[in-house]
């Protein structure tokens, strides 16, 4: 069973700090890989997304990609008490197939 | 340019009644999403459409969910009879084939309470 694995947390960080949010996949043929954010109540919202082995920066936001690993992680630079929410990991498994597998979320909580 | 449309916000029936949830996608999408989010099962596919067509139902828990898309800018997602267990948010995404990628664009959800 094809499977995104997240800690649950809750992530604890202190603002002005970084977070490093992790997210590990069992298909090696996935090919895109997303981060959603979730606010409590609120809809997913696509804040990163990536393709290719390596680091992507977008903001005080870096996505960052190992295939052979299986692992896919984000950072949040100087975190503020806005980004208190859940992070979806979401993968898709293969070129020919829409739709995206997530996993269960972590919760993320900066403390002001 | 507006998001995913879906209506109702909130529907609240009882069991044995016919549900149905709208979503209209980002206008030029051509791919569309229903999925299931729960506390225990996370956020999971139920069925998505390619150009109208279904091109993946294995997520659709049993014959008592369905769903349509008759043109570009409207799917329905209807369960009948409902069932307390049906009890979750259902949220309808979007997507546009450009370049190979996935990104989906999520509409507001409805949150549906089967009593």
């Amino acid at each position: 069973q094809k499977e995104v694995e997240q800690n649950s947390g809750p992530l604890s960080v202190p603002e002005g700090a970084i977070a490093s949010l992790n997210c590990t996949y069992s298909d090696r043929v996935s090919q895109s890989f997303f981060w959603y954010r979730q606010y409590s109540g609120k809809s997913p919202e696509l804040i990163m997304s990536i393709y290719s082995n390596g680091d992507k920066e977008d903001g005080r936001f870096t996505a960052q990609l190992n295939k052979a690993s299986q692992y896919v992680s984000l950072l949040i630079r100087d975190s503020q008490p806005s980004d208190s929410a859940t992070y979806l990991c979401a993968v898709n498994e293969s070129p020919g197939r829409r739709a995206l597998t997530f996993g269960s979320g972590t919760r993320l909580q900066v403390q002001p | 340019d507006a998001g995913v449309i879906q209506s109702p916000r909130h529907e609240v029936t009882e069991m044995g009644q016919e549900v149905t949830l709208r979503c209209k996608p980002i206008s030029g999408h051509d791919y569309l999403f229903w999925y299931r989010q729960t506390m225990m099962r996370g956020l999971e596919l139920l069925i998505y459409f390619n150009n109208n067509v279904p091109i993946d139902d294995s997520g659709m828990p049993e014959d008592r969910f369905s769903a349509k898309m008759p043109n570009a800018s409207f799917s329905t997602l209807k369960i009948q009879p409902s069932e307390p267990r049906d009890s979750a948010v259902y949220f309808c995404a979007s997507s546009f084939l450009a370049g190979g990628t996935s990104e989906q664009f999520f509409g507001p959800g409805t949150r549906l309470t089967v009593l």
